[in-house]
């Protein structure tokens, strides 16, 4: 049982790149979400989904999308990286509470 | 809408010693708080959590407490040892944040240190 896998854990991006930021759950979780935690803050949710098909915005959604195609994976996309979205991105799962009780390790991303 | 403080950012104790985490939050519909462990690499750890219905809760060497009038609730860990040494956040859960359940509101983060 691997729980919340987060793929890759460590990126380098040049201002204006995209890239995709992967999330994978085998716990057959409902609620997945992703956060972002910068020097000296908690985190703040940027999107979460309820359910395959279903997604939603958080607190800082700006600059990313998400989809949810099946239950296991809830990628997140960056569409033209700034170097304000230099940070360690969290996914997370739960099953019956839609709050986050399992989290993956994160990947920690650099934007030059 | 929600703001959750926490305090001390920082917090060095002796092994052995107790460990007091205090959060306070700004939205009195908020109903759930948790707490979460990060050790240094690692993702958020869920430790604990409380209701708004309940005072006090226990799991062997951590509590929480919630005072509801006052819109604050504390982590307890007694008997601390070296691997508690983490960063600790609390979260509150604001029922009405843009409409939609399921999202928490996070602290900034105690960073404990246990000294052998």
């Amino acid at each position: 049982n691997a729980g919340v896998t987060q793929t890759p854990k460590f990126q380098v991006l040049k201002t204006g790149q995209s890239m995709t930021l992967q999330c994978a759950q085998d716990m057959n979780h409902e609620y997945m979400s992703w956060y972002r935690q910068d020097p000296g803050m908690g985190l703040r949710l940027i999107h979460y989904s309820v359910g395959a098909g279903i997604t939603d915005q958080g607190e800082v959604p700006n600059g990313y999308n998400v989809s949810r195609s099946t239950t296991e994976d809830f990628p997140l996309r960056l569409l033209s990286a700034a170097p304000s979205q230099t940070s360690v991105y969290f996914c997370a799962s739960s099953d019956s509470e839609r709050l986050p009780q399992h989290f993956g390790d994160g990947t920690r991303l650099s934007i030059l | 809408g929600e703001n959750v403080e926490q305090h001390p950012s920082t917090l060095s104790v002796q092994e052995g010693d107790s460990a007091v985490i205090k959060c306070t939050y700004s939205d009195s519909a908020s109903n759930y708080f948790p707490w979460y462990k990060q050790e240094l690499g690692k993702g958020p750890q869920l430790i604990i959590d409380i209701r708004s219905n309940v005072g006090e809760k226990k799991d062997q060497r951590i509590a929480v407490t919630l005072n509801k009038t006052a819109k604050h609730f504390s982590l307890h860990i007694t008997e601390t040892q070296p691997e508690d040494s983490a960063v600790y956040f609390c979260a509150a859960n604001p029922m009405n944040y843009g409409g939609s359940q399921g999202n928490l509101i996070f602290g900034k983060g105690t960073k404990l240190s246990v000294k052998p």
